[in-house]
């Protein structure tokens, strides 16, 4: 399997559930990334890992927590969420962090409702 | 703050040109990126422009003025499966992209 790969694809939950979504990249990158997208508004990010270090927090509230485990896996763990959290869940890999040319590969996206 | 512009949304018809602009305003800038996202899919690369200038690429082209914090993307000999959101996105001098909300081209027969 190649690219950026994410699961699930579509995910519904009530407020006071906790889920976890996932990200591999088969791509031999090191940074990676969560977006939001949520509709008619520009990509938001959320989390930038580079080398499996947390590199970037853009004010993100507490009930997203990302996990980094390795250069090719992210995860974003989701508890108590609000129905405006429910938008479109995109993880991004790129060879580096911190470079002008840097090519972010996208993944297909979770699409969430929160009930 | 950083404020990336562009249109909502443009028509255009089969076999046409459009140009699909970008203004942007960011602290720092190490690039300008375009990215085409269909409905419900991962937004895809397209181009990359650092100094000022037309980038040609087949059918689509992208230009950079620096100066003018502005860019455009050119879309010639337009098919169907154009119809899609365009994403203008500048790296800021911390590295990170800083996204426009997406054009949406609408293709027409």
């Amino acid at each position: 399997e190649t690219g950026v790969t994410q699961t699930p694809r579509h995910l519904v939950m009530g407020m006071t559930n906790k889920k976890s979504l996932k990200c591999e990249q088969h791509l031999g990158h090191n940074a990676m990334y969560w977006y939001k997208q949520s509709a008619k508004k520009p990509l938001e990010l959320m989390f930038v890992y580079n080398f499996k270090e947390q590199t970037e927090n853009n004010s993100v509230p507490s009930r997203f927590s990302p996990e980094c485990p390795n250069s090719s896996h992210l995860f974003l763990h989701l508890h108590t969420l609000q129905p405006e959290d429910s938008a479109l869940y995109l993880c991004a890999s790129s060879h580096s962090g911190t470079s002008e040319y840097n090519e972010q590969f996208f993944g297909p996206g979770t699409r969430l409702t929160v009930l | 703050g950083q404020n990336i512009d562009q249109p909502t949304e443009m028509t255009a018809t089969e076999g046409a040109i459009v140009q699909i602009n970008c203004t942007y305003q960011t602290s720092g800038f190490n690039g300008l990126f375009w990215y085409q996202q269909h409905a419900g899919e991962a937004p895809t690369f397209l181009s990359y422009n650092v100094l000022d200038g037309l980038e040609e690429k087949g059918r689509f082209s992208s230009f950079l003025s620096r100066s003018k914090g502005y860019s455009y993307l050119l879309l010639k000999e337009l098919q169907m499966k154009d119809s899609a959101s365009y994403l203008c996105a500048v790296k800021d001098s911390n590295y990170q992209l800083i996204w426009g909300a997406g054009t949406k081209l609408i293709i027409k027969p």
